[in-house]
């Protein structure tokens, strides 16, 4: 199974800054990574697919990026809706392994 | 508007057995794979399984492989997870899910808590 790693765990920021989120697979999936955002207790909400499109509604704060084995997901200017907790997902094969997740607290 | 509502879940003892349904609607759902996604109490998202859009391809997460099998019915609109041999392990909020451009999933179910203990 493809492992994936994220950095940091938990993430403390204020409003306004920039933040990075990293995700490492043991393995390439060449571009088959997803993001989502999850608030406590809701549901998982897609951010970015195939490592850097937004899908469609979510604002264009958030970008992605990477290939092969490195992934990041960047929030230019962080506002108060933003701090939830963080998922990168492969999708290149099954099981869909999620990285562990990061949560992202406010400062 | 895309809807998908899980239940089924509840209370099961270890060894026993639960049937999980996710209703769709506001989509046509025999034209899209679906997916399971569970999640422990306070831990992260795990993928348990995906199923294609006619029921003939399946996939399962090695923790669950010969326990749960997915179904579906397409003339209902609904997906099924079907778990036996329950473990406390198994106990989490499970998610079904819209299969997506890039095997993602853009689409989710409010949930269903599974618990599963003595």
């Amino acid at each position: 199974d493809i492992q994936m790693t994220q950095s940091p765990s938990s993430l403390s920021a204020s409003v306004g800054d920039r933040v990075t989120i990293t995700c490492r697979a043991s393995q390439s999936i060449i571009m088959y990574l997803n993001w989502y955002q999850q608030k406590p207790g809701r549901a998982p909400n897609l951010l970015i697919y195939a490592a850097s499109t937004l899908h469609a509604g979510v604002p264009s704060r958030f970008s992605g990026s990477g290939s092969g084995t490195d992934f990041t997901l960047t929030i230019s200017s962080l506002q108060p809706e933003d701090f939830a907790t963080y998922y990168c997902q492969q999708s290149y094969s099954t099981p869909y392994t999620f990285g562990q997740g990061t949560k992202l607290e406010i400062k | 508007d895309v809807q998908l509502v899980e239940s089924g879940g509840g209370l099961a003892q270890p060894g026993g057995s639960l049937r999980l349904s996710c209703a769709a609607s506001g989509f046509s759902f025999s034209s899209y794979w679906m997916h399971w996604v569970r999640q422990a109490p306070g831990k992260g998202l795990v993928w348990v399984s995906r199923i294609d859009s006619d029921g003939s391809d399946t996939n399962y997460a090695d923790s669950v492989k010969g326990r749960f099998t997915v179904s579906r019915d397409n003339a209902k609109n609904t997906l099924y997870l079907q778990m036996n041999s329950l473990r406390p392990e198994d106990t989490a909020v499970y998610y079904c899910a819209r299969h997506y451009v890039s095997n993602s999933a853009d689409s989710w179910g409010q949930g269903t808590l599974v618990t599963v203990s003595s």
